[in-house]
């Protein structure tokens, strides 16, 4: 079983809608975790970090559930820009060993 | 600004050839991290330098793979022997300290080993 698992998908949505992610982590022990997102051919960028209280950046919100260990990403009002990969990051271990889940694509449709 | 660069962009080798992918990171940044990131997949981590200091190097698929940072800022990842199976996007992250705070990618080497 990998450490960090996500649906690849692919999402297809149409513009405006909503759609949530989900990450599994199976190391109780991780303490940090990210959303990065990465297009095509490209590196990956931090979209944001997840916190335990919940966080939210404009149309993207971070969730975290430390006792069913997942975390989740919702994106409001979809864009077409918003077509990308989105990775899930979980670090644990004593110095924090980072563990990246395969990427949850989606498809922003007109 | 400057952003983590990696050279060369593109590397094409034959089967049994050695390698050596180049890391700047972001200067000031103490963390470096190395991963390969197969097609379709996620990236996977291969080592992580803080400074200097190699201080996890689990993630190295094989003994054909080492890392260096020796003055704590360029890295080189090299590849001894290359193998079809070693056909991957190498990206290098570098973050100001520690694994909890963001990290920065290049743009990556794709090497295709041929």
């Amino acid at each position: 079983r990998k450490e960090v698992e996500q649906d690849p998908g692919p999402f297809n949505v149409p513009e405006g809608a909503t759609v949530a992610f989900n990450c599994t982590y199976s190391n109780s022990a991780s303490q940090s975790f990210f959303w990065y997102r990465q297009d095509c051919r490209k590196e990956p960028k931090l979209l944001m970090s997840v916190y335990s209280s919940g966080n939210e950046d404009g149309r993207f919100t971070a969730q975290l559930n430390r006792a069913s260990q997942y975390i989740s990403l919702l994106i409001r009002d979809s864009k077409l820009s918003d077509s990308a990969t989105y990775l899930c990051v979980a670090t644990s271990g004593g110095y924090q060993k980072v563990t990246f889940g395969i990427g949850t694509k989606l498809q922003v449709i007109p | 600004g400057a952003g983590v660069s990696q050279s060369p962009r593109y590397k094409v080798a034959k089967r049994g050839q050695d390698v050596a992918l180049r890391c700047d990171p972001i200067s000031g940044h103490v963390s470096l991290f190395w991963y390969q990131q197969a097609l379709g997949q996620g990236p996977e981590f291969l080592t992580y330098f803080q400074n200097e200091a190699q201080l996890d190097k689990s993630g190295l698929p094989s003994d054909r793979f080492f890392a260096e940072r020796p003055e704590g800022s360029v890295s080189t990842l090299k590849i001894q022997r290359t193998q079809q199976e070693d056909s991957a996007v190498y990206l290098c992250a570098s973050s100001w300290e520690g694994t909890t705070n963001e990290q920065f990618f290049g743009p990556g080497t794709r090497l295709t080993v041929l």
